[in-house]
């Protein structure tokens, strides 16, 4: 069953804004994970934070995770048209093995 | 390979027709999982597999979908007598464990049934 949920669904930005997308989830976990969809295409991963972790940069993607909230955010600095895709966080409940997704936020970046 | 590789990319099936889908994972990789996509929303989990052995089935449908992992072979997604509702496009990751690894995803396959 669905874990993350996404907000927000949609954002629009302008090309060298921010980027926030935030991700809560339900229960306890091993690990959280941001993912990137190009349109008609598969996955990409972008980072991991483990629980224990409270921040993480790669690049222009910093995540931060909450687990005291159950929620995850992520921040893409200086945006570029290329951003443009749908986002969605994945996690590994504990005791599980298997990541289950959110729904997404879908990121226009206009030129 | 470094990259999951799917085919077919588009399949187009009359209801009650079979479909068969493949997936060739990273070499090295011991994780397979499927998951399917409908209407460019969630994904949702169906099965996983370590090497030849079903890993976790909980997503699966009990019914008319089947998989297997076999040596030296692309992995395999089977659905038999189709129906409208199964039109999605199914993904297939790869992963070296479970729980601390990314997933390296396929590009999918489309199925339509019509």
């Amino acid at each position: 069953s669905q874990q993350g949920e996404e907000d927000p669904q949609a954002l629009s930005i302008q090309e060298g804004e921010n980027a926030t997308m935030n991700c809560s989830y339900k229960t306890s976990i091993n690990n959280l994970q941001w993912y990137r969809q190009n349109s008609g295409r598969g996955l990409v991963h972008l980072i991991l934070i483990r629980s224990n972790e409270r921040e993480k940069h790669s690049g222009r993607l910093r995540v931060t995770l909450d687990t005291s909230k159950k929620s995850s955010s992520l921040l893409i600095t200086a945006s570029r048209a290329a951003d443009t895709a749908s986002y969605f966080c994945a996690t590994v409940p504990s005791g599980y093995s298997t990541l289950t997704f959110g729904k997404g936020t879908m990121l226009l970046v206009s030129p | 390979g470094e990259e999951v590789a799917q085919t077919p990319k588009h399949l187009v099936r009359g209801e009650g027709q079979k479909a068969k889908l493949y997936c060739a994972p990273i070499k090295g990789h011991s994780y397979v999982f499927w998951y399917q996509q409908v209407l460019k929303n969630e994904f949702k989990f169906l099965i996983s597999f370590q090497n030849e052995n079903v890993f976790d089935e909980t997503g699966m449908p009990k019914e008319r979908f089947s998989a297997k992992c076999l040596p030296n072979s692309p992995c395999s997604l089977e659905i038999q007598a189709t129906k409208l509702e199964d039109s999605a496009v199914y993904f297939c990751a790869s992963s070296p464990g479970t729980v601390n690894y990314g997933y390296t995803f396929g590009s999918g396959t489309r199925l339509t049934v019509v």
